[in-house]
């Protein structure tokens, strides 16, 4: 299996610009979590979905940011309008299915807002 | 607010040195417990789960688990350079009705290296 897929790998953008990132699970995973980490606050949980359906977002900062699954195979986590303070790397990660805590990680996105 | 404590690094060890990594957690209902390695510039990778009291042992990996303390620990043995990496202490916490899910809150990670 390929594991989870991010794109970009990289992105930089300036203040005010929509920035969307992009995930693909592991084939068969029901889970997709997306996180953010930074220096200061360490890795966070933002949201995360089970079959599609997204189940707690009370991670989301505001309302800037948005997420969303489509179907099984894709998902994306959307900043608009991005802000400098959203510079971090953000990664997705999934899981096989509801009693199975462990989670496989993306190789994650680093974004930098100049 | 759910909170996980990692012991506060750096840590520094020798080569062939058991490397000790310490975490705290605050809710005493929480089901599952794991430990993660993140290389510089990589993405966190699952290392050692956990979910009774007591020890579980994965090749120079030992995880420990006291929920009565609310602790969990993991060491490793005849420490190598290739261990050097942070390492990031997650719990799946219980929901309100005691059961657990699929979210984990991590520790903000130690930073261990081994010298040679």
């Amino acid at each position: 299996d390929a594991g989870v897929i991010q794109s970009p790998r990289h992105e930089v953008t300036e203040m005010g610009q929509e920035v969307t990132l992009r995930c693909k699970p592991i084939s068969g995973h029901d889970y997709l979590f997306w996180y953010r980490q930074t220096m200061m606050r360490g890795l966070e949980l933002l949201i995360y979905f089970n079959n599609n359906v997204p189940i707690d977002d009370s991670g989301m900062p505001e309302d800037r940011f948005s997420a969303k699954m489509p179907n099984a195979s894709f998902s994306t986590l959307k900043i608009q309008p991005s802000e400098p303070r959203d510079s971090a790397v953000y990664f997705c990660a999934s899981s096989p299915g509801p009693n199975t805590d462990t989670q496989y990680f993306g190789p994650g996105t680093r974004l930098t807002v100049l | 607010q759910k909170e996980v404590e990692q012991n506060s690094g750096p840590l520094s060890v020798p080569e062939g040195a058991i490397a000790s990594l310490n975490c705290t957690y605050s809710d005493r209902g929480s089901q599952s417990f794991f430990w993660y390695r993140q290389y510089s510039g990589k993405s966190p990778e699952l290392i050692m789960s956990i979910y009774s009291n007591g020890d579980k042992e994965d090749g120079r990996f030992t995880a420990q688990l006291n929920k009565a303390s609310q602790y969990v620990s993991l060491l490793i043995r005849d420490s190598q350079p290739s261990d050097s990496a942070t390492y990031l202490c997650a719990v799946n916490p219980s929901n309100a009705g005691g059961t657990s899910y699929g979210k984990l809150t991590f520790g903000q990670g130690t930073i261990l290296t081994v010298h040679p």
